[in-house]
């Protein structure tokens, strides 16, 4: 198993441009989040998903929307990016919703915001 | 919105020293679990405690959680350069699919 796989791994923006990172996972986990990572803040929830087709919002949603049309797949997209989003974009996985939410993560997509 | 600290922030040791580093919050946690992350990776679950006041331990590294469920600690005995590391904690509270996590302690061990 491959795990969980992010693409890209470092990606440079302009301002008000829009993207979309990638996260897949193979081990039919239900659960799908997406944290951000910055120096002194800790990773932070952005957006989760408990299965295909439900998603909902986390601590820090704003500028960032998902969607899960397949249980492999969870997208991240920035709508119009700003110099606030440049961070470390972190996806994790987890084997069922609810229990003890234990997260597997993939390895991260080092974003820059010009 | 519950909050999770860790203490302390930074942490350099020599090889060989024991060390522990603290997580606390004034919520109650339904778990708590342990993540250490290398340089340009994503976490890695160490250990899960769900019970108050249980104890686990993975090698040298001893996990604990209050007997309230407010709060944990890692102790590591004899620590080696390969613990160097951010160790994250991260409590699961009210609701079962948002864990919460506490910025970390960044650990060096020199050797």
């Amino acid at each position: 198993n491959a795990g969980v796989t992010q693409t890209p791994k470092f990606q440079v923006l302009k301002t008000g441009q829009s993207m979309t990172l990638q996260c897949a996972q193979d081990m039919n986990h239900e659960y799908m989040s997406w944290y951000r990572q910055d120096p002194g803040m800790g990773l932070r929830l952005i957006h989760y998903s408990v299965g295909a087709g439900i998603t909902d919002q986390g601590e820090v949603p704003n500028g960032y929307n998902v969607s899960r049309s397949t249980t492999e797949d969870f997208p991240l997209r920035l709508l119009s990016a700003a110099p606030s989003q440049t961070s470390v974009y972190f996806c994790a996985s987890s084997r069922r919703a609810g229990g003890n939410n234990e997260q597997f993560f993939g390895p991260g997509t080092r974003l820059t915001v010009l | 919105t519950q909050l999770l600290e860790q203490s302390p922030q930074f942490l350099s040791i020599q090889e060989g020293e024991n060390l522990t580093v603290y997580c606390n919050s004034s919520s109650v946690f339904s778990s708590l679990q342990w993540y250490r992350q290398e340089p340009g990776e994503g976490p890695v679950l160490l250990v899960t405690v769900v019970t108050g006041g249980e104890v686990k331990k993975l090698k040298r590294l001893t996990f604990q959680f209050g007997d309230a469920r407010k709060d944990s600690s890692l102790h590591i005995t004899a620590a080696q350069p390969g613990d160097t590391g951010l160790y994250l904690c991260a409590g699961l509270g009210g609701s079962n699919y948002k864990l919460t996590f506490g910025k970390g302690t960044l650990l060096t061990v020199n050797p």
